[in-house]
């Protein structure tokens, strides 16, 4: 069974700080991982699909990096906003099977 | 606009009480897919449709049915509710089931069985 592990599970940030989170996957036969970003009574929308060792994906303040060797993909959120207040979800894609992590709680405080 | 719909939003029932939460998408995807998502864990696939007339179990399909009778639709259905299905459940479809296919997700039910 794929076990996809995501740290912490929530995180209290003040505005204009930056922060990261882990998502951690099995790196045997690894396709891709996918990020997504859940804001709370809204529907998860994508944010980045990476599929490469060292991939990086970037979109204005957040940005995300790929090891698929050790198995692991770090999001990074530069000058968090109250707006960036979310539940970050990664997914990892192996072998045909594609199993999601419980995910990390932001919380940004004005 | 481009979007996968769920109905109802909201639903409070008694165990036994048989229910259909629907889930439309207007992008003619090909995949479709229904997971639950309960504190603490991650999202969890009930059952996927790959297309039409082709339906298959996810990890927890046990009390979930479904049926994909048109592209577009793939309504999800509890025969006989129990308060272990107590959850909030997403809907979401994707062009096909590839490996790097970006899925789009319905605003969520959630369901209580009292």
């Amino acid at each position: 069974i794929l076990n996809v592990e995501q740290s912490p599970q929530s995180l209290h940030v003040q505005e204009g700080d930056s922060t990261n989170f882990t998502c951690s996957f099995p790196s045997s036969n690894f396709y891709a991982l996918h990020w997504y970003r859940w804001e709370t009574a809204k529907s998860p929308e994508a944010l980045f699909v990476m599929t490469l060792n060292g991939d990086e994906k970037k979109k204005g303040r957040i940005s995300a990096t790929l090891n698929t060797k050790e198995g692991y993909s770090y999001l990074y959120i530069k000058g968090s906003q109250p707006e960036d207040s979310a539940t970050y979800l990664c997914a990892s894609y192996n072998n045909n099977d594609m199993r999601f992590g419980a995910g990390t709680r932001l919380t940004v405080k004005p | 606009e481009a979007q996968v719909t769920q109905n109802p939003r909201y639903l409070i029932t008694v165990t036994g009480k048989k229910l259909t939460v629907t889930c439309s998408q207007n992008m003619n995807h090909e995949y479709m897919s229904w997971y639950r998502q309960d504190p603490g864990l991650g999202l969890r696939q009930i059952y996927y449709s790959m297309n039409v007339e082709v339906t298959d179990k996810g990890d927890v399909p046990e009390g979930y049915k479904v049926s994909r009778k048109e592209k577009r639709n793939f309504p999800l259905i509890l025969e006989s509710p129990s308060p272990n299905q107590t959850s909030l459940y997403f809907c979401a479809s994707s062009l096909y089931r590839g490996s790097t296919d970006t899925q789009y997700f319905g605003p969520g039910t959630r369901l209580t069985v009292l």
